[in-house]
C-alpha cells in the first residue's frame, strides 16, 4: 500500500516553454502533498505544500508565478514549471500523505526529471 | 525554521562492518524522525523512524537511537552488504501534515 506515482519520468523540453508534472496517490487518499526539488548529489529541498482545495504554500524563494502548484483532489497534485529555463533543469519528487495518529508518513513518488535546453 | 545537519556527508565501509550515520536538530518541537535510503536516481524509500517518546527502535540490521536533550538522533546498519550502498537521508517534523526538513544527506558505500 502507500503508492505515490509521477508522470512522466523524464521529459526534455526547450527554454520558455511550460511542462506540467502530476503526481497521484494510487491507494490512499492524500490530505497533503508536497513538492521537492533535488539538484545532483544534493539534499532534497522543499518548494511548496499543498492541500486538496486549498491554496499552497510555498517556501521561501520559490516563485510561486513560475512554479504553480494545483491539487485539486485528494488523489491528484500538478506542477507547473511555467517559462522553464536551463537552471530549473533538475529532479521533481512530490510525496504525498494521508495524516491520521500514526499514519504521518511521507511516501515519495519517483521523480521526475527535467531537462530544458 | 528547524535546521538539520547531518554527519558524515560519505561513509565507505568494510562489508559486514557497522555503519553509523549522525544528524542534529534545532527545534525542540520536533517530534518524528524518518530516515530515507535513496538509490541513484530513484524515489526516496523510508526504511525506518522514530517518535519523540520512544528513545530506540531497531528493525533486523537497522536502528535509531533519539537523544531528546541532546536533540540528536543516528542512524546505524549492522553487518553492512553492498545492497546497502545508497545515500541515506536524515528528517525532522514538528507535526502531523507539516513539512520534513531534510539533512543533507550520507553517501554510504559498502566495500565487498
Amino acid at each position: 500500500g502507500a503508492v505515490v506515482s509521477q508522470h512522466p519520468s523524464r521529459v526534455i523540453c526547450k527554454s520558455g516553454t511550460s511542462v506540467k508534472i502530476e503526481c497521484r496517490s494510487l491507494d490512499f487518499q492524500a490530505t497533503t502533498m508536497f513538492w521537492y526539488r533535488q539538484f545532483p548529489k544534493q539534499s532534497l529541498m522543499l518548494m511548496a505544500t499543498s492541500n486538496e482545495g486549498s491554496k499552497a504554500t510555498y517556501e521561501q524563494g520559490v516563485e510561486k508565478d513560475k512554479f504553480l502548484i494545483n491539487h485539486a483532489s485528494l488523489t491528484l497534485s500538478t506542477l507547473t514549471v511555467t517559462s522553464a529555463h536551463p537552471e530549473d533543469s533538475s529532479f521533481y519528487i512530490c510525496s504525498a500523505s494521508y495524516g491520521g495518529s500514526g499514519t504521518d508518513t511521507q511516501y515519495f513518488g519517483p521523480g521526475t526529471r527535467l531537462t530544458v535546453l | 525554521g528547524e535546521n538539520v545537519e547531518q554527519h558524515p556527508s560519505t561513509l565507505s565501509v568494510q562489508e559486514g562492518d557497522s555503519a553509523v550515520i549522525k544528524c542534529t536538530y534545532s527545534d525542540s518541537a520536533s517530534n518524528y524522525f524518518p530516515w530515507y535510503k535513496q538509490e541513484l536516481g530513484k524515489r526516496p524509500q523510508l526504511i525506518i523512524d522514530i517518535r519523540s517518546n520512544v528513545g530506540e527502535k531497531k528493525d533486523q540490521r537497522i536502528a535509531v537511537t533519539l537523544n531528546k536533550t541532546a536533540k540528536h538522533f543516528s542512524l546505524h546498519i549492522t553487518e553492512t552488504q553492498p545492497e546497502d550502498s545508497a545515500v541515506y537521508f536524515c528528517a525532522a517534523r514538528k507535526a502531523a501534515g507539516n513539512k520534513l526538513t531534510f539533512g543533507g544527506g550520507t553517501r554510504v558505500l559498502v566495500k565487498p
